[in-house]
This record gives C-alpha cells, sequence and structure tokens, in this order.
C-alpha cells in the first residue's frame, strides 16, 4: 500500500497551548480517517473526512483535507491533559483491502 | 449493542507454544482487521477478512500465522511456535463497510517469555 507520511512523530506541550499533527500523502486520497490511542488503550476513531478542502470541528478539534486530497491535518486549541495519547491518520485504500496507518503522532500535555 | 470484543486481554506464552487470538467484531459487521503494535511504534497492517474469506494476508507473515473468520463464531488469529519477536499489543477493528470509520478492539497484549 502506499505510505502516509504524518508529522512530528512527537509533540510536547503546555498546557493551554495549540497542538497541530500533519498526514501528506504522494497519491490523491479518497477520504481520510482519524483516530486517537490514549497510552496502553486501543485506537478511537474521531472523524472520516471525504470531500476537497473539507473542515470539521468537534469542540477543541479541527480537522482539515486538503484541497487537492493529499494532505490532512487535525489541530488541537488549548490542550488540556486529556488530549494525551497518539494521533494516527488512516488512509483506507480504495478497494478497501488494506487500510493503511501514519506512524502516529504522539503527543504530551505537561500540566 | 457490544463493541467489538477480544480475548483474552493479556496472554503469556513459553517459546515455541501457540497462541490463539479471538475477536467478535461488532453485531453486524462483515469485515475484520488484525493489527500488529510493538511497543511505542504505529500498527501495522496484518490481515482482511470477510465471513469465510482471507481477502489480504499481504501483511501476515509468511510462516506461523494464520487468521479464520468462520461463518460462525469469532475471528482467530493464531501463532504456532511463538518467538521473544511475536510480543506486541495484536488490535482486532471491524466494519459494517469498507470505506467507513473502523472500531477497534480493546486488543490482546502478547508476552512471550
Amino acid at each position: 500500500g502506499q505510505q502516509v507520511m504524518q508529522i512530528p512523530q512527537y509533540q510536547h506541550v503546555q498546557e493551554g497551548e495549540d497542538f497541530t499533527t500533519y498526514c501528506n500523502s504522494s497519491t490523491t486520497l479518497s477520504n481520510i480517517q482519524w483516530y486517537k490511542q490514549r497510552p496502553g488503550g486501543h485506537p478511537v476513531f474521531l472523524i472520516q473526512l471525504v470531500k476537497s478542502g473539507e473542515v470539521k470541528k468537534q469542540k477543541r478539534l479541527t480537522f482539515q483535507f486538503g484541497e487537492a486530497k493529499k494532505n490532512s491535518s487535525l489541530h488541537i486549541t488549548a490542550t488540556q491533559t486529556t488530549d494525551v495519547g497518539t494521533y494516527f491518520c488512516l488512509r483506507p485504500e480504495t478497494s478497501g483491502s488494506r487500510l493503511t496507518f501514519g506512524e502516529g503522532t504522539q503527543l504530551t500535555v505537561n500540566p | 449493542n457490544a463493541g467489538v470484543m477480544q480475548n483474552p486481554r493479556h496472554l503469556v506464552r513459553r517459546r515455541g507454544q501457540e497462541a490463539r487470538l479471538r475477536c467478535s467484531p461488532m453485531k453486524g459487521h462483515s469485515h475484520v482487521y488484525w493489527y500488529r503494535q510493538l511497543p511505542e511504534e504505529g500498527l501495522k497492517f496484518m490481515v482482511y477478512l470477510q465471513k469465510e474469506n482471507i481477502i489480504d494476508e499481504s501483511g501476515m507473515p509468511k510462516e506461523r500465522f494464520s487468521a479464520e473468520f468462520p461463518k460462525e463464531g469469532p475471528s482467530i488469529l493464531r501463532i504456532q511456535q511463538v518467538v521473544r519477536g511475536d510480543s506486541a499489543a495484536y488490535f482486532c477493528a471491524s466494519s459494517l463497510q469498507t470505506d467507513y470509520g473502523y472500531t477497534f478492539g480493546s486488543g490482546t497484549r502478547l508476552t512471550v517469555v
């Protein structure tokens, strides 16, 4: 499957600071999904983006899908300690046979 | 409506033993995926199954690993003659259809001693 590059790999912030993680693909994506995994936990589905230029918000989280549908970002405003975890983007293959995850961005929040 | 159920949550095996990991997808979900996650690493695709069919096993090691999703009962990931390098968290995910959000189970943490 095609690679999905996710950056940064790690991010340490002070509580209250903003945080952004990016996913980049060399090929056009049909859609992209975002997941959060808490330490010791399992991935939890956050959202799916489908349309070019789409922006979706969930409270302090803002998800964007690029105009060319090759990149996506997740932005958290005013981080809290509950935001700690690893955020993964997921590129489903068009055939659905393989799900390719980015390597994830591990977020730590210092209180 | 129970989520994806995986058991056992923790499994300890000695080198050379067999490990059987079970996954019951959400009710009505017919697509099952298995992933492996090493400590501090991302999720690596292993296999994608639908009822009674292996659709894509390109992420599965050629030897010692097998998976099935029978008509009745849970999906099984089987690891024969385990080695220390098999120690990892194994997650199962299911979906109603492809290109949908995937629901993950809580995982099985396999430790090989």
